[in-house]
């Protein structure tokens, strides 16, 4: 069940912060993706990393920057917190067609 | 780029009938269609899928319909059950680049 994991949980910060979240799968998959789901629980894709190149960048704003070491790793890096960044984010990683979730880091922006 | 629409947006049902959510998309390139099922606080998660040389699949309770001329694809859920209640959401791929589109979301209630 710890198939793709995220750290932290839970994220309370106040505007204009720094943050990072981690994204970590275990499944040997080539491609791992940040998802955004606001208060409607609208999912909107925000990057996907394919063995560790950008190939999706959905016109987000560039304090948002993914990150990803290596192929088992993708971190979101947010700087300058605002308000409307409040929202859960998802991992996922993804190998063809299917595509596996993680538990979700709900951010909260003060 | 592809364009996923859901309908309804909510649904209630009385336990044991079915319930029937579709979606519609734009991108005829477009040959995966998983649907998703999140639980309160829980991540999305994958519950049948079905790709674009197979008009319909099932799965016990739950069944997709895919219908490529119409461009249309739907979950049926029979005999429903409370646990049955979350959102779910439809999403489309064409697998190129692995991008994947989502619909909007349904949240079904069962009503015991």
């Amino acid at each position: 069940d710890t198939a793709v994991s995220q750290t932290p949980k839970y994220l309370v910060t106040q505007m204009g912060n720094d943050k990072s979240i981690k994204c970590e799968q275990n499944l040997g998959h080539d491609t791992m993706y940040w998802y955004k789901q606001d208060s409607k629980k609208f999912l909107k894709i925000m990057f996907s990393y394919n063995n560790k190149e950008l190939i999706i960048n959905e016109t987000v704003p560039n304090r948002f920057s993914p990150k990803s070491p290596d192929k088992a790793h993708l971190n979101l890096h947010i700087n300058s917190l605002e308000l409307g960044d409040s929202a859960v984010y998802f991992c996922a990683s993804g190998f063809s067609y299917e595509q596996y979730f993680g538990p979700g880091t709900r951010l909260t922006v003060t | 780029g592809e364009n996923v629409e859901q309908h309804p947006s909510t649904l209630s049902v009385q336990e044991g009938d079915s319930a029937v959510i579709k979606c519609t998309y734009s991108d005829s390139a477009s040959n995966y269609f998983p649907w998703y099922k999140q639980e309160l606080g829980k991540r999305p998660q994958l519950i049948i899928d079905i790709r674009s040389n197979v008009g319909e699949k099932k799965d016990q309770r739950i069944a997709v319909t895919l219908n490529k001329t119409a461009k249309h694809f739907s979950l049926h859920i029979t005999e429903t059950q409370p646990e049955d209640s979350a959102v779910y959401f439809c999403a489309a791929s064409s697998g190129t680049g692995n991008q994947f589109y989502f619909g909007t979301g349904t949240s079904l209630t069962v009503i015991p």
